[in-house]
């Protein structure tokens, strides 16, 4: 079964709108969890790693005031999307890793949010 | 800069045949490489992994294959059945103590017919 679950799966939204997106593990308590987004025919870039207790860490070129990352709990990460503008139409992953199991132990991803502003 | 690429972006194959799908990378520092499955509208699904001290990982119908001095790893389903019908993303990482993250590449679109 799934053990990370993102929450909605499909947003439409206007311009200028902020939207939350939201990512759970279900069954271990993620301090680190990782934020993907995917363009069509494009791979899943990266977009900041959300740590729990602390500041998320963006990637190169990834605007932190527009993509808010709370990582409230051991088991809660949310990204809001601020003032949304059509070019932020993408599908976004969440993913986290159970720490008890080794470091390179796969990422368990959650079946992403399609976001479409229009 | 493209550090984990899959040159084709899709490939067909009849079931029960073989389908061979391909992974290159640049990073010379990549420790360890994972092969994800994914379905329209899903996250991707780990399927099989290896770690650059080996060169042959196995797990039932999957295989894949390192080559290091190429920086080139497969994937290959024998046999292919429909079901196996997906997106395939190779991905790498550096080993860090704590967490690693994942490169993707593009993907490949495997479309097994019946």
């Amino acid at each position: 079964g799934a053990v990370v679950s993102q929450h909605p799966s499909r947003v439409i939204c206007k311009s200028g709108t902020s939207v939350k997106i939201e990512c759970r593990s279900l069954d271990f308590q993620a301090t680190t969890m990782f934020w993907y987004r995917q363009f069509p025919k494009q791979s899943l870039m990266l977009m900041a790693t959300s740590n729990e207790g602390s500041k998320a860490t963006y990637e190169q070129g990834v605007e932190k005031d527009k993509f808010l990352i709370n990582h409230a709990s051991l088991t809660l990460s949310t990204l809001t999307v601020t003032s949304a503008h059509p070019e932020d139409s993408s599908f976004y992953i969440c993913s986290a890793r159970d720490p008890n199991r080794a470091d390179n132990s796969p990422l368990h991803f959650g079946n992403g949010t399609r976001l479409t502003v229009t | 800069d493209q550090q984990v690429k899959q040159n084709s972006p899709s490939l067909s194959v009849q079931e029960g045949r073989i389908s061979i799908l391909n992974c290159d990378y640049t990073n010379s520092m990549f420790d360890y490489f994972l092969w994800y499955k994914k379905y329209p509208a899903e996250g991707p699904t780990f399927l099989i992994s290896i770690s650059s001290i080996k060169d042959k990982n196995e797990d039932g119908r999957f295989t894949v294959f390192l080559n290091k001095s190429a920086k080139h790893l497969s994937l290959h389903i024998v046999p292919s059945q429909p079901g196996d019908s997906a997106v395939y993303f190779c991905a790498a990482s550096v080993t860090r103590s704590g967490y690693s993250t994942l490169t993707f590449g593009k993907g490949t679109m495997l479309l097994v017919s019946p």
